[in-house]
This record gives structure tokens, sequence and C-alpha cells, in this order.
């Protein structure tokens, strides 16, 4: 099973609301990533958790909180949200000492009103 | 800094036509090399992952490539179908940024029936 699930699929949120994506893999990996994409651009990193520790913060505002707790899941926290934050953030997952290969999520798509 | 770029930004062409998507990188230390799909709103779909002792990949249509020395990385595309059309990606792998991935702008391919 080479699949990364994320939800919700969509989420609209006002600048006021606190909100969580979700991101789960049953793959065994240590690494878990947030990216995030803007339209018509690639995704950008913002975080990186290895054995369930961040290991890469992107220099992301904190209005945007990680949290990781337990090998399989990922979650990412939102508060206070800007309307320009509104995009697809994606979920990746990779294991440690190997390739580097990395599968991602379906996405979730955030809009912020 | 490691850069990557990839040409041509958008690409259109009649099906059943052969096509090579270009990418190329600015330092060649890099630790392997990942060839993604992306759908309009999707995640991002693996195409094929290249070590950086390997010379290509293939997996079924596709073929990719690698030449580490000149800093490129080619994927060809056999007898293109119109479910072909889709954004394509190419990503270098930094080993020692943990896992870190560097994009490409990436390709938007068209093929018309």
């Amino acid at each position: 099973d080479t699949e990364v699930t994320q939800t919700p699929k969509h989420l609209v949120m006002g600048m006021t609301n606190k909100k969580s994506l979700k991101c789960e893999q049953h793959m065994g990996h240590r690494a878990m990533y947030w990216y995030k994409q803007k339209a018509k651009k690639p995704p950008e990193l913002m975080f990186v958790y290895s054995y369930e520790k961040l290991s890469i913060n992107e220099s992301v505002p904190s209005r945007f909180s990680p949290e990781c707790p337990n090998s399989s899941l990922l979650n990412l926290h939102l508060h206070a949200l800007q309307p320009e934050d509104s995009a697809l953030y994606l979920c990746a997952s990779s294991q440690p000492g190997t390739s580097g290969e990395q599968y991602f999520g379906p996405g979730t798509r955030l809009t912020v009103t | 800094k490691q850069e990557v770029t990839q040409i041509p930004a958008a690409l259109s062409v009649p099906e059943g036509e052969n096509l090579v998507l270009n990418c190329s990188f600015t330092d060649s230390a890099i630790y392997n090399l990942q060839w993604f799909r992306q759908d309009p709103g999707k995640g991002l779909t693996s195409l094929l992952l290249i070590q950086s002792s390997q010379r290509e990949q293939t997996s079924g249509r596709l073929n990719a490539s690698l030449d580490k020395s000149s800093g490129r990385s080619t994927l060809y595309i056999a007898a293109s179908q119109p479910g072909d059309s889709a954004t394509y990606l190419c990503a270098v792998i930094i080993y020692n940024q943990g896992g870190k991935l560097i994009f490409g702008q990436g390709t938007e391919l068209s093929v018309k029936p």
C-alpha cells in the first residue's frame, strides 16, 4: 500500500477560525512532510518530521502549527490565517536512509475568507 | 544553491506523438531525482525515481534518463495519449538536507485527440 490519505479534501475557514488538517500513511515511513502549493507553482516545503521530531521548519509563520502524534499521523493546526494562505496543502512521506522517494497525498484545498 | 529548471513551461502535441520533457539542475551533487505527474487540483503521483548511480529508468511508455555530469534529466513519453495531459514536475532529492526535494517549475502537457 503506497497510499497517503488527507482529510478534509476541501476546507473553507474564516480568518478567526481554528481548524486542523490531517494526514495518515501506513507504509511504515518515518519521515513526513507538509507542503503548500499555489496555482501554477511547484510545491513549497513547510515542515519535515523525522522519527516524529520536527527536523525542518522553512520559516513558516506561527499561525501554522504542525504536530506528529505518532509515526503514522501528521497534523497541521491552523489559526488566524490570512486570505493569502489559501492554497493546496500537500502531505508526503518517505523512509529515511533509503532512496528518498516521497509519496504524496491528494491534498486539502484550503480557502480562507 | 541548487536550482532546477524545466523546459518547456507548456507543450501541446497531437495524440500519438513521442515527446521529451527536460529538467536541468545546477549542482551535480544530488542524491536522486524524482519525476511526478500532477492533474489539476490533485496531489502528486510519483512516476519514476532515478538514483544518482543510474543512467535511466523505465516504466511502461515512460523513460527517464539522468546525466549528473551535465546536470540534466529527460522524461521521454512514447505514443502520447490524451490521458497523459497533466503537469509534469521533476525534483532533485538533496539527501543531506533531510530528504528535501527541490522542484522545477513544471511542464504543462496537453495531448490533443
